[in-house]
Parts: C-alpha cells; structure tokens; sequence
C-alpha cells in the first residue's frame, strides 16, 4: 500500500528555522516526483515544487523560488522542506503528494495527512 | 497559466447535477485534473487526462473538455460530495490549481 506519511505539527516564532519531513512507502520511492503543495488557512491549495528522489533534480514554482528549499534523501525515503528564516506568512498546512504520469498526463495520486505549521510571536 | 473557477461556491440538494467550469488562460490539451478535498483532509484525486476517471471513484463523477474549458460533473450529487473541488493544469512540470470550488447543502 503506497503511504505518504508527514512529520507532526510545528510551532515556530518569526525568523526560526524549520525542516519538515515525508516518508513513502510501499512504491520504489526514486522512480516517483514528490511535490509539496501549501494551504493558508481558509484559502486554496498553492503548487510549491516537485522533487525527484532518484536524483533529486528539483522544480520551484515561481512563486516558491529562493523562499523554501526542497531535498530528499533516497536513504531514507524521505523528502524534505525547509526554511530558513519562517515568517508569520508561513502559517498554513503543507501536503506532500506523489506525482505520477498517467497516460502523458502528470497528477498527483497519492498524499500526505498534512503538517500544519504555525509561525506566531 | 492561470486557472479559474467557476462558480467559486454553489448549494445544491442530494440528488442534484452538479457542473463546475473551469477555464485555463492558455490552451493546456487535456493536462486537467479535478480534485476533491473535504474540510480538514487531504486532496483526493478524481479525474485525470480532463476525462479519465481514477480508480475506485464513483461514476457519478465526470469530466470534460479539452484546450481550455473543461468541466466537472456531478450527475447526482451525494451526501458525501459536498466539499471543495479544485482543477489543476499539469503542463511541464509546472502545476497550477485553481482557487476552487465550494459545494455546500441547500
């Protein structure tokens, strides 16, 4: 059974680090993009990046570029987002998501439960 | 590419067929996909390819359209099928969702 499972919430203040995580199992964790997709409170989902374990060439969205960093370690399988310096903006819920190619077609079929980070002073 | 969603909100009674619009600023082929994510859940894939339905969702779901309308629909809406439903367009690697959808009981 393909399982997505994500590190626990998080509270943070403004300018702190954080690392959070997503284990795969039950597929061949390298073969599959993983992406990260965000949620503010009360507001709609938000494409972050997609990482590639096997050789973890990695995709920002424009909108995430130089905000977050994206890592795996295939190890491990496990994939990674980061920041360096949160802002209280950071609040929301973060999803991992598998990614696959279905008939040409790039979706993602399988998620994470979601950890909510909040950034609050 | 940006997406858009319309309605952004309806109430509908069990029972009801449901369409939600969804329109890509630039032709996207058939890279559309349609989720569902109910309150305090994780999304869940529905519809794949603008039409092909994922396994194990009911047939009550279907999806349509090509370049850049496409539509989701619900041929008689369920208990269970009340919840947000966003599009998303899959175009090289770069994702982008629609803001969404929210179906609510009349």
């Amino acid at each position: 059974e393909v399982q997505l499972v994500q590190s626990g919430a998080e509270v943070k203040k403004p300018g702190e680090s954080l690392k959070i995580s997503c284990k795969g199992s039950g597929y061949s964790f390298t073969s599959y993009w993983i992406g990260w997709v965000r949620q503010m409170p009360g507001k709609g989902l938000e494409w972050m990046g997609i990482i590639y374990p096997g050789d973890s060439d990695t995709r920002y969205s424009p909108s995430f570029q130089g905000q977050v960093t994206i890592s795996a370690d295939k190890s491990i399988s496990t994939a990674y987002l980061q920041w360096s310096s949160l802002k209280a903006s950071d609040t929301a819920m973060y999803y991992c998501a598998r990614l696959i190619a279905v008939a040409g077609v790039l979706v993602f079929d399988y998620w994470g439960q979601g950890t909510l980070v909040t950034v609050s002073s | 590419i940006q997406l858009t969603q319309s309605p952004s909100s309806l109430s509908a009674s069990v029972g009801d067929r449901v369409t939600i619009t969804c329109r890509a600023s630039q032709g996207i082929s058939s890279y559309l996909a349609w989720y569902q994510q109910k309150p305090g859940k994780a999304p869940k894939l529905l519809i794949y390819a603008a039409s092909t339905l994922q396994s194990g969702v009911p047939s009550r779901f279907s999806g349509s359209g090509s370049g850049t309308d496409f539509t989701l629909t619900i041929s008689s809406l369920q208990p269970e099928d009340f919840a947000t439903y966003y599009c998303q367009q899959l175009n090289s690697y770069s994702l982008t969702f629609g803001p969404g959808t929210k179906v609510d009981i009349k």
